[in-house]
This record gives structure tokens, C-alpha cells and sequence, in this order.
């Protein structure tokens, strides 16, 4: 599977959309990315996923570019429960690697 | 609906000690996990089960062994325990092994080693 990569950390203030990017310059065109959230001291919480076009669903909007090297999760208003730490996985759906593999990822602190 | 059920929630065990992470899931999923996260890491796979009936290694399964009782059931066991299996353990669970979206996750397991 394609590695990720993500800055450690962002701030965004509350109400403000959080963009949040990842780089996979190295995905392989049978590879969707997804993305997962950690918040503090609970398990991992699916976010969406896609495979080259756009997606959005009811928690974030997923921005691929055209090229597939990078993508930007997008949380529409951020609130102060979007806190926690985001991954960005690269995996290949019907692969032999079966494993879902993260990352540090980026913790989004999301402000007052 | 309870979603991934782990217990305990907290143990802490002497080293040389043995003891079972128990997981269950009420969603009718064929695939489950167990993942350790250390702090300030990711999570690694220990082992994983694909479907009833199979289970394979993950990243680091040294020092752990499964067992897949039935379709809801998946545990987790350390037979002599170490300090470096200090860690928080969680379960998870999929509708089919190959594809990455739709893991829920249990809430975790926190294991101290002394």
C-alpha cells in the first residue's frame, strides 16, 4: 500500500471550515484513500473514502486531485468535538495485504 | 445497538502473567481485528480474522495468540506477558476483509504490564 503523508498538527477555529490535506505520491491506481479520526482515548471512526472523483457525505467532503498524489479532507464547519486525530489511509480494496495500516496522522485542534 | 463490545476496559498484570482480551460485535460482520496503539503512535495489526472460521498475523504478532469462537467473537491472548505489550488494545470489526471503509471500532483496552 501507497505510504502517507500528513503534517502533525493543525489548529482551525470553530465554525471555519478545516482542510486538512495528505500527500500519496506514490498510490497505485487501484488504491482508494481513506479517512478515519481517533478523538481522545476512543477507537477509530470512518470518515469517508473515494478513488478518484469527489465525495461528500454527512461528515466531510473528500477532494482528490487529478493526478491522485494528494487529497484534502474538508470539515465544513468544525466544531470543538472535530478535535482528535485524522489518518489518511491509502489501501487497495481486493489487495492481499489486508491491512488497514495508520499512521500518526494530523490532530486537528479545532479552537474557540 | 452496542456496536464492538471489549472487555476489560482496564487491567493491569504482573510480568509472566497470562490473560484474555475478550471482543464481541452484535453487527453481523464477518471480518474482526485487534490493533495495539502505543502512545503517541498509530496503530499496528496484531492479528486479524477474515471470516468465521480463519485467522492470520497482522504486523506484530509475537507474544499474542487469537481465537475466532464464533461469527461475533474474536479474543485475544497474551500467554506470558512482557512490558512491551504495555499498550492500548482495540478491536475492530468489517463486513468483508478486502475493502478499508466501514471499521468500527471498540472503545479499547488499557493494559499495563509491571
Amino acid at each position: 500500500d501507497a505510504k502517507t503523508t500528513q503534517p502533525p498538527s493543525m489548529d482551525c477555529a470553530e465554525g471555519r471550515a478545516a482542510n486538512l490535506p495528505c500527500n500519496h505520491s506514490t498510490i497505485s491506481g487501484n488504491e482508494y484513500v481513506y479517512w478515519y479520526r481517533q478523538i481522545h482515548s476512543q477507537g477509530p471512526q470512518y470518515i469517508i473514502h473515494g478513488l478518484k472523483n469527489n465525495e461528500t457525505n454527512e461528515m466531510a467532503s473528500l477532494i482528490i486531485t487529478e493526478d491522485r498524489k494528494s487529497s484534502t479532507l474538508i470539515l465544513p464547519h468544525a466544531t470543538l468535538r472535530d478535535t482528535a486525530v485524522y489518518y489518511c489511509i491509502a489501501f487497495a480494496s481486493g489487495g492481499s495485504n489486508y491491512k488497514l495500516t495508520f499512521g500518526k496522522g494530523t490532530l486537528l485542534t479545532v479552537n474557540p | 445497538n452496542a456496536g464492538v463490545t471489549q472487555t476489560p476496559k482496564f487491567q493491569v498484570l504482573k510480568t509472566g502473567q497470562s490473560m484474555t482480551l475478550q471482543c464481541a460485535q452484535d453487527m453481523n460482520h464477518n471480518s474482526m481485528y485487534w490493533y495495539r496503539q502505543d502512545p503517541g503512535m498509530g496503530l499496528r495489526l496484531i492479528y486479524y480474522s477474515a471470516s468465521e472460521g480463519t485467522t492470520d498475523k497482522g504486523e506484530v504478532p509475537n507474544g499474542y495468540n487469537v481465537s475466532r469462537l464464533n461469527k461475533r467473537e474474536f479474543s485475544l491472548r497474551l500467554e506470558s506477558a512482557a512490558p512491551s505489550q504495555t499498550s492500548v488494545y482495540f478491536c475492530a470489526s468489517s463486513d468483508t476483509f478486502d475493502r478499508g471503509y466501514g471499521y468500527t471500532f471498540g472503545s479499547g483496552t488499557r493494559l499495563t504490564v509491571v
